[in-house]
């Protein structure tokens, strides 16, 4: 099993649109969780961390479920501009081990 | 808005040759990293630096590889002898003290390195 796995896409989804992404993690003892944004040939930032109650930004929640070892993002309302790899990142230590990445495509 | 630097954009050198790839990282932060992505792949982890050391590196940092903060604003990545393998984006990061709890790293935009 991959240390940290995710569905590379491509989503591709009309303006307005709700769309979740998951994620799965193999080490039970991986301590904090982000999701990153990386868009097309240039560097990841930090979009949000993802905490064990769940926690939302703006058009952005996050959920955390330590039992099956998931993470999820959903986006609502997605803008052209959300269009961009999204990157889930799981810490173990000071050791953070980054997925493949989903790709999501908003169309107008 | 304080950002990590990154020379060269792009380099392109012959197998075999040395390179070395600079970051300047953001002044107060003191945790230091390379990280690359091959083209299409994931993000890769190769090595973290604190207090003038190594702290942790991957299996992709081998004796190629190395790393040194020269001066107090320069980090650098040496290949000793590329190959063709070693082709990819080079991304140096910095954070804040103390990784415990929080995953955010600035990133450089990056280093892309072909290795013809």
């Amino acid at each position: 099993r991959k240390e940290v796995e995710q569905d590379p896409g491509p989503f591709n989804v009309p303006e307005g649109a709700t769309v979740a992404f998951n994620c799965t993690y193999s080490n039970s003892a991986s301590q904090s969780f982000f999701w990153y944004r990386q868009d097309c040939r240039k560097e990841p930032k930090l979009l949000m961390s993802v905490y064990s109650s769940g926690n939302e930004d703006g058009r952005f929640t996050a959920q955390l479920n330590r039992a099956s070892q998931y993470i999820s993002l959903l986006i609502r309302d997605s803008k052209l501009s959300d269009s961009a790899t999204y990157l889930c990142v799981v810490r173990y230590n000071r050791k953070l081990i980054w997925g493949l990445g989903t790709s999501l495509a908003v169309n107008p | 808005e304080p950002e990590v630097t990154q020379t060269p954009s792009h380099q392109v050198t012959q197998m075999g040759q040395e390179v070395i790839l600079r970051c300047v990282p953001i002044s107060n932060h003191l945790y230091f990293y390379w990280y690359r992505q091959i083209l299409g792949q994931k993000v890769e982890f190769l090595v973290s630096f604190y207090n003038n050391e190594i702290s942790e590196k991957s299996e992709i940092f081998d004796d190629q590889f190395s790393v040194e903060r020269p001066d107090g604003s320069n980090f650098t990545l040496k290949i000793r002898s590329t190959k063709l393998e070693d082709s990819a984006m080079y991304f140096c990061a910095s954070s804040q003290p103390g990784l415990v709890g929080s995953g955010e790293l600035f990133f450089g935009e990056g280093s892309r390195l072909t290795v013809l």
